[in-house]
């Protein structure tokens, strides 16, 4: 079985514009989270997909967003790009809800210029 | 708010001696899971070993165990017989009362060969 996978794996930006991160979970999954992972901050929770809904949301602002195909594919979109939005954005998907076993991808570097 | 702690940002061991990674928690929850995950230099977390609240037995895979103290709120990971592949950051981590898994800011490992 194919593992989760992340693209792209590194991407950079300049302040402003916006920026869209693909995730592919393994196939079966039907619930994809998402994570923010920064040397300062760790790893924050940004939101979970569960048959294409929202299941769960972190404490975010609103250029954070996100969404999940009927193939369990998902994907998150930044817009407006801020320099504090670099960070490596991990994606996992598990069987059922999140709060059983997670399986990560590789995630994707973002750096914001 | 619910917050997972990891008092100790880096650790180093012999190769072959044993080590103890310690993580305290806060939840008023009664029944939940624990978890710690794995992230080499390749960025792709792992699971390491699971722990399920409600059962007093300590988990146990392969080389790593847990000390899990659920009056003290304690989870902490033990590691015996180190190995050079088991470098890497370690991540204590529990679902909070909405299922989103919160972590703590892990703790980097070095195993002195």
């Amino acid at each position: 079985k194919a593992g989760v996978t992340q693209t792209p794996r590194y991407l950079i930006k300049t302040r402003g514009q916006q920026v869209t991160l693909s995730c592919s979970p393994i196939s079966g999954h039907r619930s994809v989270s998402w994570y923010q992972q920064t040397p300062g901050q760790g790893l924050q929770f940004l939101f979970e997909y569960f048959s294409e809904t929202q299941r769960n949301k972190g404490n975010f602002p609103g250029r954070f967003s996100g969404r999940q195909f009927s193939n369990s594919r998902s994907e998150m979109n930044v817009s407006t790009l801020e320099l504090g939005d670099s960070a490596l954005y991990l994606c996992a998907s598990s069987l059922g809800p999140a709060n059983e076993k997670l399986f990560f991808g590789s995630g994707t570097q973002l750096s914001v210029l | 708010a619910q917050t997972v702690t990891q008092s100790q940002p880096e650790m180093s061991v012999q190769e072959a001696e044993t080590v103890t990674l310690s993580c305290t928690y806060d939840t008023s929850e009664s029944d939940y899971y624990l978890f710690w995950y794995k992230q080499p230099p390749s960025r792709q977390m792992i699971l390491v070993i699971r722990q399920e609240a409600y059962k007093q037995q300590n988990a146990t895979e392969n080389r790593f165990s847990v000390n899990f103290q659920k009056a003290a709120k304690s989870f902490s990971l033990k590691i015996s017989d180190s190995q050079l592949g088991d470098a890497a950051m370690y991540f204590c981590a529990y679902p909070d009362r909405d299922d989103k898994i919160i972590f703590g800011k892990g703790t980097r490992l070095h195993i002195l060969p």
